[in-house]
């Protein structure tokens, strides 16, 4: 069966400091890779998807930015936060031509 | 582009039905997804709609109306634990983009 994992599962860092935040899925091959970010209350914006090793699609331009360096590892990282980066970080994995998509645990992060 | 508009807000009470509309704008997508969140957690997903029409999955059903650009979960003997946020999502079908865009979600709460 297939799993998903993120961590941390929280994290607080002060503005101007650096990230990375790793997610990693188990049980299956080449799956489609996602980062959400989610401000409280609110809805699911995507940030960065990939379909294959090395190759990142970036939805929203900012101060954030993602790599694939293995087929079922994504990384979300930042040189420097800002108070804005503050949210609940979401990967989540599609199998190609699938409907479903599967979330990680999340990870909470708080900018200060 | 796409975007679906869902109601911020519902209020039911415990053994009741509700249902959750998502009306949409977008020039063409595979399906119509939802997905449940309950506070602090990760969405999961509840069903889908390839097709126009009922689909039904023991006390939850979607509906889908491709004409009317409409859709809706209806939630059946409502319990407690059905307090959470639900998210209507499709994948649209422009080229290249294999990410789910999210309605902004609508909070159910379940009274006694």
């Amino acid at each position: 069966s297939q799993t998903i994992h993120q961590w941390p599962a929280t994290l607080v860092q002060p503005v101007g400091s650096p990230l990375s935040l790793e997610c990693t899925v188990e049980g299956t091959s080449n799956p489609n890779l996602y980062w959400y970010r989610q401000a409280a209350g609110r809805g699911l914006q995507l940030l960065f998807y990939s379909v294959g090793i090395g190759q990142i699609s970036s939805e929203v331009p900012q101060n954030l930015s993602a790599s694939r360096p293995q087929d079922r590892q994504f990384i979300l990282s930042s040189k420097k936060l800002l108070l804005s980066d503050s949210g609940f970080y979401l990967c989540a994995w599609r199998e190609d031509r699938a409907y479903e998509q599967y979330f990680g645990p999340g990870t909470r992060l708080t900018v200060t | 582009g796409q975007s679906l508009e869902q109601p911020s807000e519902v209020t039911a009470v415990e053994g009741a039905i509700v249902q959750i509309n998502c009306t949409y704008q977008t020039s063409g997508f595979y399906g119509l997804s939802w997905y449940q969140q309950h506070d602090g957690g990760a969405p999961t997903f509840l069903s889908y709609n390839a097709l126009d029409g009922l689909e039904e999955t023991g006390r939850f059903s979607s509906f889908l109306s491709r004409s009317d650009s409409y859709g809706y979960l209806l939630l059946q003997e409502l319990q407690m634990k059905d307090s959470a946020s639900y998210f209507c999502a499709v994948r649209p079908m422009d080229t290249g983009r294999r990410a789910l865009t999210f309605g902004s979600g609508t909070r159910l709460q379940v009274q006694p």
